[in-house]
């Protein structure tokens, strides 16, 4: 799987878009792009995947760059409950089980 | 979706003893997967749990020291065994294929493993 590079902390205002940045530069083709985060003292929690078109959800958008190189989660009104840590990750076939391979994430703080 | 209860939440265990963590899904699965996440750190995959079969091991972990059971399609245990202080890490389950095609990884709370 595709290494991954995200900043190690973020700040965002309560109400604003949270956007988080996700360098993929050596993704191959069949490669997925999925974003987990963990709330503090819980388990990570599934957010979104995609391929190569942006996808959205309810709970968040997935922006991904024409080159597959890079994207972009974004939380359009970030509220306090969304501070977490966000993981990036890439893997081959999502039909493989499902196990991640974690890398550092970014830690999002929402404030007030 | 699919719900995961773990077992217990939290233990303080004496150095050299063992520990044995219990992972209830609420559905059948296809998959399920131990990771664990040292204090500020991500999450490290120790193992993935084979129905029937003996598990899966990462490199770096071995089944003398973090034996793993699978009796069903919804039920695991983790051991940790001969604790030392760096064995203090939160212990996770998870499960994955909750239905065919499912891409998303279902985590339980986690354990909390302090070893003194």
């Amino acid at each position: 799987d595709a290494k991954t590079t995200q900043p190690p902390s973020m700040d965002c205002a309560e109400g604003r878009a949270a956007n988080l940045p996700c360098n993929h530069s050596t993704i191959s083709g069949n490669e997925y792009v999925y974003w987990y985060r963990q709330i503090h003292s819980q388990g990570p929690q599934y957010i979104i995947h995609g391929l190569k078109n942006n996808e959205t959800n309810e709970m968040a958008s997935l922006i991904i760059t024409e080159d597959r190189k890079s994207s972009t989660l974004i939380l359009p009104h970030a509220t306090l409950r969304d501070t977490a840590v966000y993981y990036c990750i890439v893997r081959v076939d999502y039909n493989a089980g499902n196990m991640l391979t974690f890398g550092g994430g970014t830690r999002l703080m929402v404030k007030p | 979706s699919a719900v995961i209860s773990q077992k217990p939440s939290r233990d303080i265990c004496q150095r050299g003893t063992s520990l044995t963590i219990q992972c209830q899904v609420d559905s059948q699965v296809t998959m399920m997967f131990w990771y664990r996440q040292q204090p500020g750190q991500s999450l490290t995959l120790i193992a993935t749990a084979n129905q029937g079969s003996e598990a899966t091991y990462e490199s770096g972990f071995v089944i003398d020291k973090f034996p793993i059971s699978r009796p069903n399609l919804t039920f695991s245990t983790l051991t940790v065994s001969n604790l030392s202080p760096e064995d203090s890490s939160i212990y996770l389950c998870s499960a994955g294929q909750v239905s065919p095609g499912s891409p998303e990884a279902f985590f339980g709370q986690g354990t909390r493993l302090t070893v003194v």
